[in-house]
């Protein structure tokens, strides 16, 4: 069975750049994938940040950005400001009717 | 104002049977494509299963590896909910289940969620 693969943590200093990404144990992440991104902080509801690869949703700040890396989705944040402290989750199509989350990776900012 | 609640979570004990809840407002169930995602404690999401809108193939249901042959999502045009039927669940299973609308392959709107225990 194919596993969605993201980094389990990673550290970003305030107001510096990072890129979480999303990947899968066999072959390559592509559009087809129709990534999404979520943010989740300590016991709160996940946030929908970007869908489709690369579109935000609603009230999402620009900072936040999707895109494909290689044979990876990404998720970029330029800027990062202390709030941005959370769990990120990538969800993948995988066709058949079936979606995929990410294991997580745990940002933290320091 | 779209609302998704949940309900119907709790203590259930490991071979028994829960059924799940979720009534919908501010969107129409058999138009939308109704999904369960779950959260065991202190760990990440998995998305658990699917029922597609009445006008994509007649609204097919599908479901992740780890609960197929065992959970049943169906919904009730009538009430405008969606449910999710656990039948003889395991102390894996054990999570928040989030009632969540996709569109455009990505989760639109999220339940709060209820907890489910199995556990003896």
């Amino acid at each position: 069975q194919t596993v969605v693969t993201q980094e389990p943590s990673f550290s970003v200093s305030p107001g510096g750049t990072v890129t979480l990404t999303c990947g899968l144990s066999s072959g390559s992440v592509s559009t087809n994938h129709y990534p999404s991104w979520y943010q989740q902080t300590p016991g709160q509801i996940p946030r929908t940040l970007i869908y489709t690869t690369n579109t935000r949703s609603s009230g999402v700040p620009d900072r936040f950005s999707g895109s494909i890396l290689g044979n990876k989705a990404a998720l970029t944040i330029t800027g990062a400001q202390a709030d941005d402290e959370s769990d990120y989750y990538c969800m993948l199509y995988m066709g058949s009717g079936t979606w995929v989350f990410g294991g997580g990776t745990k940002l933290t900012v320091v | 104002e779209v609302q998704l609640v949940e309900s119907g979570g709790g203590l259930v004990q490991p071979g028994g049977s829960l059924r799940l809840s979720c009534a919908a407002s501010g969107i129409i169930v058999s138009s939308s494509y109704m999904s369960w995602v779950r959260q065991a404690p202190g760990k990440g999401l998995e998305w658990v299963s699917i029922i597609f809108s009445v006008h994509d193939s007649g609204g097919p249901t599908y479901y992740a590896d780890s609960v197929k042959g065992r959970f049943t999502i169906s919904r009730d045009s009538s009430k405008n909910a969606v449910f999710l039927q656990m039948n003889s669940p395991r102390a894996e299973d054990t999570a928040v289940y989030y009632c969540v609308r996709l569109r455009d392959y990505r989760v639109e709107y999220w339940g709060q969620g209820t907890l489910v225990a199995v556990s003896s």
